[in-house]
């Protein structure tokens, strides 16, 4: 299986600041990457979706880039709604697999 | 509104099975495949399976095979999961997704999810 790391596994940012969280996949995947947020007790959310691709209703201060194996989520502007865990997942090969997450808190 | 609708939580004993369910409304149910996950404290997120909501198709992950069953019911818009032989490694929030297909292959992103079930496997 296509193994995912994320980085940080934590980190906390002020309101307004852009904060970046990175994802390694063990070997190429053409793009086929895609983020989740889930904040406590809910389900994840997808924010993202083929790297780069922008959910329907996700804020565009989101946004991902990326290729071959180094993908990262970019947030812009950090609202206090977007205290949360966030989870990158590879779609390219059967099975799908996820990072660890990112838990982002505000400062 | 798209909505996946899960059944409650279960408390099962070692041994013994649980099913449980996933209401889709909101679209057309046979137009995309339903996923599920199982989400640990230890494990993170594990992708168990999903099953062509259509033709009733499954297909797991290695790791889950024999212990997931996957089956679909096209006249509710609903899917279940069954579990078998549960042990406390299976005690697990477990969730269905939604995935999009291209020419009937499925695309590996899911846009929307039900809202969990947690599964307790205690004696």
């Amino acid at each position: 299986d296509i193994q995912m790391t994320q980085s940080p596994h934590s980190l906390s940012a002020s309101l307004g600041e852009t904060v970046s969280i990175e994802c390694l996949a063990s070997e190429g995947i053409s793009n086929y990457l895609a983020w989740y947020q889930q904040k406590p007790g809910k389900s994840p959310q997808l924010l993202i979706y083929y790297a780069s691709s922008l959910q329907d209703g996700v804020p565009s201060r989101f946004s991902g880039s990326g290729s071959g194996t180094q993908y990262s989520l970019k947030i812009s502007n950090m609202q206090p709604e977007d205290e949360g865990v966030y989870y990158c997942q590879q779609g390219y090969k059967y099975p799908p697999t996820f990072g660890s997450g990112t838990k982002l808190e505000i400062k | 509104q798209v909505q996946l609708q899960q059944s409650g939580a279960e408390l099962a004993k070692p041994g013994s099975s649980v099913k449980i369910s996933c209401k889709a409304s909101g679209y057309t149910f046979t137009s995309y495949y339903i996923s599920w996950i199982k989400q640990t404290t230890g494990q993170g997120l594990e992708y168990i399976g999903y099953i062509n909501t259509g033709s009733g198709g499954t297909n797991y992950n290695e790791k889950f095979k024999g212990k997931a069953t996957l089956t679909v019911d096209k006249s509710s818009s609903t899917a279940f999961m069954q579990l078998s032989s549960l042990t406390p490694d299976d005690s697990a929030v477990y969730y269905c997704a939604r995935s999009d297909t291209i020419a009937a292959i499925p695309l590996y992103y899911f846009d929307y999810w039900g809202q969990g079930v947690m599964v307790t496997v205690s004696s």
